[in-house]
């Protein structure tokens, strides 16, 4: 199993393109979540979902949107980038079960707005 | 919200030595508190995790307490080696979702 995959690892973009960072997972996790992380700070929700076709905001969403058409993915679009938004970004699923609670990270994006 | 406030945000320690690292939340309905290592150009990993019905956890090298009273919950780490340096974070969770810390800074010296 592969687990949680984020395409791609980095990327640089200029002010004002737009562009889709990828998640995939393979453990049938219904809940995803898209997280920044900043240089010495902690994670900070962007966006989450409970399951395909339902998706909610988290504490800065603001510049981003997101889609999940199926379990597996859970893209995250940047459709005006800023340099605001340099940052890595971490996508993680949770599932069910007695460990419901426990998230399981990707290996990040790390993206640079210039 | 949950806010979630973590110290220290560095700590050195000898190798063989002890760390702890506390954390603070202010959301009475938190009832879930997991404990993540993130090391260089990679993604958090669970350490442990503890829940609101229980007051401690260990695992090895690694315990975890939780006082529900004062809203804080912290991790021991004993017998530190130098693979245990890294960033660790703690988490407060209700309702599906996570408020992390800010992290610290663990180094540790052989």
């Amino acid at each position: 199993n592969a687990g949680v995959t984020q395409t791609p690892k980095f990327r640089i973009l200029k002010i004002g393109q737009s562009m889709t960072l990828q998640c995939a997972q393979d453990m049938n996790h219904n809940y995803m979540y898209w997280y920044r992380q900043d240089p010495g700070m902690g994670l900070k929700l962007i966006y989450y979902s409970v399951g395909a076709g339902i998706t909610d905001k988290g504490e800065v969403p603001n510049g981003y949107n997101v889609s999940r058409s199926t379990t597996e993915d859970f893209p995250l679009r940047l459709e005006l980038a800023a340099p605001s938004q340099t940052s890595v970004y971490f996508c993680a699923t949770s599932g069910t079960g007695t460990n419901k609670e426990t998230q399981y990270f990707g290996p990040g994006t790390r993206l640079l707005v210039l | 919200g949950e806010n979630v406030e973590q110290h220290p945000s560095t700590l050195s320690v000898q190798e063989g030595d002890s760390a702890v690292i506390k954390c603070t939340y202010s959301d009475s309905a938190s009832n879930y508190f997991p404990w993540y290592k993130q090391e260089l150009g990679k993604g958090p990993q669970l350490i442990i995790d503890i829940r609101s019905n229980v007051g401690e956890k260990k695992d090895q090298r690694i315990a975890v307490t939780l006082n529900k009273t004062a809203k804080h919950f912290s991790l021991h780490i004993t017998e530190t080696q130098p693979e245990d340096s890294a960033v660790y974070f703690c988490a407060a969770r209700d309702a599906g979702k996570s408020t992390f810390g800010d992290g610290t800074t663990l180094t540790v010296k052989p």
